[in-house]
């Protein structure tokens, strides 16, 4: 059974940093994996989609990279600003296939001080 | 486009009472997939369609909840009874069933039952 796990569970940093946050998942043969950013009380925004071809993908400040053989990704948000902060959630196909429906995992919950 | 759109968005029911949630997904979608977001567990896939016909509905918790997708714009899920463990949001998304399956996500229905 797919499990994803999302290191760490919460981050406050200040304002202007990098940060990387982690996910992992225990079977590596993925179509794709999904970062996502919810917001308090919003639905899920899809930020960047990688497949699984693919080593990574940008999005303005935003890097997502993905390594299928150890079943690793990470989201790199560079130059952070008050406005990042949400909890980012990753997600893979449950049985690996393109058209499944997603297992998340339990979030990472971001502050950005100003 | 209108984006996947969820009704209602805020519910409150008393135990025992039927609930009936609805989803449309985004025009020219033929995938359609209904989560549900608790503090305790975070997001579960609960059973998912591709061009109308249910797939896999392992994650339906109980015979209580029964869900169905009439056409390619619509879909409903529906407790009864519902109790107050069923309360939750609950999440509807739609995806393309071709290239990167990118799923696509509503802005989720908060049901609370007393």
């Amino acid at each position: 059974k797919q499990e994803v796990t999302q290191i760490p569970a919460a981050l406050s940093v200040p304002e202007g940093e990098n940060l990387v946050l982690n996910c992992s998942f225990t079977d590596s043969a993925i179509y794709n994996l999904q970062w996502f950013r919810q917001d308090p009380g919003k639905g899920l925004t899809s930020l960047l989609l990688i497949q699984s071809s693919q080593r990574e993908q940008t999005s303005g400040r935003l890097n997502a990279s993905l390594d299928k053989s150890s079943g690793r990704s990470t989201l790199y948000i560079a130059a952070s600003q008050p406005g990042d902060s949400a909890t980012y959630l990753c997600a893979v196909p449950i049985s690996g296939g393109g058209a499944d429906g997603l297992t998340f995992g339990k979030g990472t919950h971001l502050i950005i001080q100003p | 486009d209108a984006g996947v759109i969820q009704s209602p968005r805020h519910e409150v029911t008393e135990m025992g009472q039927e609930v009936t949630l609805r989803c449309k997904p985004i025009s020219g979608h033929n995938s359609l997939f209904w989560y549900r977001q608790t503090m305790m567990r975070g997001l579960e896939l609960l059973i998912y369609f591709n061009n109308n016909v249910p797939i896999d509905d392992s994650g339906m918790p109980e015979d209580r909840f029964s869900a169905k997708m009439p056409n390619a714009s619509f879909s409903t899920l529906k407790i009864q009874p519902s109790e107050p463990r069923d309360s939750a949001v609950y999440f509807c998304a739609s995806s393309f069933r071709q290239g990167t399956y990118e799923q696509y996500f509503g802005p989720g229905t908060r049901l609370t039952v007393t």
